[in-house]
């Protein structure tokens, strides 16, 4: 039964601090995508990710977030300095493009990363 | 331009009963819309989803209609189960290369009550 791995499932930290959340894709899976989960502003893509290139970051706050996949069964985020308004759940999830020229449709998210800073 | 509009915030049907989601969205190149499950401490799933070529989709219970003139859609679900109380979200996108983000509705909280 492929899916998607997350780790940690619960992080908490005080502010200040660098925040790391790793995603492990569906093997096979080529579009990897970031979201955040808050009650206030519901589900945001934060970037993703195609052949490990990154194609879109426009959700992410540049000067404290990055993404990267150092290869293709390892997507990171980080958070450095962390503060109290990152708190929120954070979604990784995969999916197949399956011809060039077509996107990924169906996209399948990980148990997330609940993140607290204090 | 990227918005969806998702309405009601929540829902309480009794069992049996027939549950209605309904979303509008703004951007004609859309042209792929999901409708995404979400149980409490868990990820997004996808329930069921449809592409602007037809106006309706059943799969099981669950059924989804599509307006592409008015831009809504909707979910419906049948004979509404306590298992199916969850947070339903509805998405669109497009499947161009490169730009297949998925915009998310703010969610409907659904609750089945016996």
């Amino acid at each position: 039964d492929a899916r998607v791995t997350q780790t940690p499932r619960d992080k908490v930290t005080e502010m200040g601090q660098e925040v790391t959340m790793r995603c492990q894709p569906i093997l096979g899976h080529n579009t990897v995508f970031w979201y955040r989960q808050t009650m206030m502003q519901g589900l945001e893509l934060l970037a993703y990710f195609r052949n490990r290139a990154p194609l879109d970051d426009s959700g992410m706050p540049k000067d404290r977030f990055s993404a990267e996949m150092p290869d293709a069964t390892l997507a990171t985020l980080k958070i450095q300095p962390s503060e109290p308004r990152d708190s929120a759940v954070y979604f990784c999830a995969s999916g197949l493009s399956h011809f060039a020229g077509s996107g990924a449709d169906t996209q399948y998210f990980g148990p997330g990363t609940r993140l607290t800073v204090l | 331009q990227q918005q969806v509009k998702q309405s009601p915030q929540s829902l309480i049907v009794q069992k049996g009963g027939i549950s209605i989601i309904n979303c509008a969205y703004e951007n004609t190149a859309f042209d792929y819309f999901p409708w995404y499950q979400q149980f409490p401490g868990k990820g997004p799933a996808l329930l069921i989803a449809i592409r602007p070529d037809v106006s309706e989709k059943k799969e099981g219970r669950f059924t989804i209609s599509f307006n592409k003139s008015a831009k809504q859609f909707s979910l419906h679900i049948m004979d509404s189960q306590p298992g199916d109380s969850a947070t339903y979200f509805c998405a669109a996108s497009t499947t161009n290369f490169g730009n297949e983000k998925l915009t998310f509705g703010t969610g409907t909280r659904l609750t089945i009550i016996p």
